[in-house]
């Protein structure tokens, strides 16, 4: 079976930093992107960006661009996201999910349980 | 980039109604265009993908069509689990937007 598992909640101050890990089973890391989304409190859902998991190249959500690193570790099928100058705006559940490639169409069909990210002083 | 917009916001039905939920997109998409399911607290759940076709494990009375910029998710008969958020989301091209959500209660 397929399973994303992600790393734990976290509480942040403003301005700091957060990564949040995303591990993979089941299926074959390098043949599939990572994206990640994230839920702010009784929000819609919004997309920051995406991974291959097989070169390791990235697409972010412009408005992300400068503070948000996506990563990978294909010697243990994980994925990774930080986010740095964390600000209020940012608490929010982030979750990963699996995608295709960057031109797949398929949509995201397994997905993580998510990771509450608060930011508060 | 590609707005995505839902309607309606919120709706309210019976068990056993038939529902539909429409989806526009700002420029074409193709049929570049996926459906999920969100019940609270709980991660989304892919519903429907490339506009017409179902996933693998989801029940029959959900079905979608559509291509261009006009979408649609039908449920052709309301379950009591079906009670939840539905969103779209273009995967034409990047950022892969989503709509802003249809919350979907109990009348």
């Amino acid at each position: 079976q397929v399973h994303l598992v992600q790393s734990g909640a976290e509480v942040k101050k403003p301005g700091a930093s957060v990564k949040v890990s995303c591990k993979t089973s089941g299926y074959t890391f390098t043949s599939y992107g990572i994206s990640w989304v994230r839920q702010a409190p009784g929000q819609g859902l919004e997309w920051m960006g995406w991974i291959s998991g097989y070169i390791g190249n990235t697409n972010y959500a412009q408005k992300l661009q400068g503070r948000i690193t996506m990563t990978t570790d294909t010697s243990t099928s994980t994925a990774y996201m930080e986010l740095r100058s964390l600000r209020s705006d940012d608490t929010a559940v982030y979750y990963c999910a699996r995608d295709g490639e960057l031109s797949s169409h398929d949509g995201f069909d397994i997905w993580g349980e998510g990771t509450m990210v608060t930011v508060s002083s | 980039d590609i707005q995505m917009t839902q309607s309606p916001s919120s709706l309210s039905a019976s068990v056993g109604d038939r529902v539909t939920i429409t989806c526009r997109a700002s420029q074409s998409i193709s049929s570049y265009l996926n459906w999920y399911q969100q019940k609270p607290g709980k991660a989304p759940k892919l519903l429907i993908y490339a506009a017409s076709s179902l996933q693998s494990g989801v029940p029959s009375r959900f079905s979608g069509s559509g291509s261009g910029t006009d979408f649609t998710l039908t449920i052709s008969s309301l379950q009591p689990e079906d009670f939840a958020t539905y969103y779209c989301q273009q995967s034409y091209s990047t950022p892969r937007a989503f709509g802003q959500g249809t919350r979907l209660e109990i009348k």
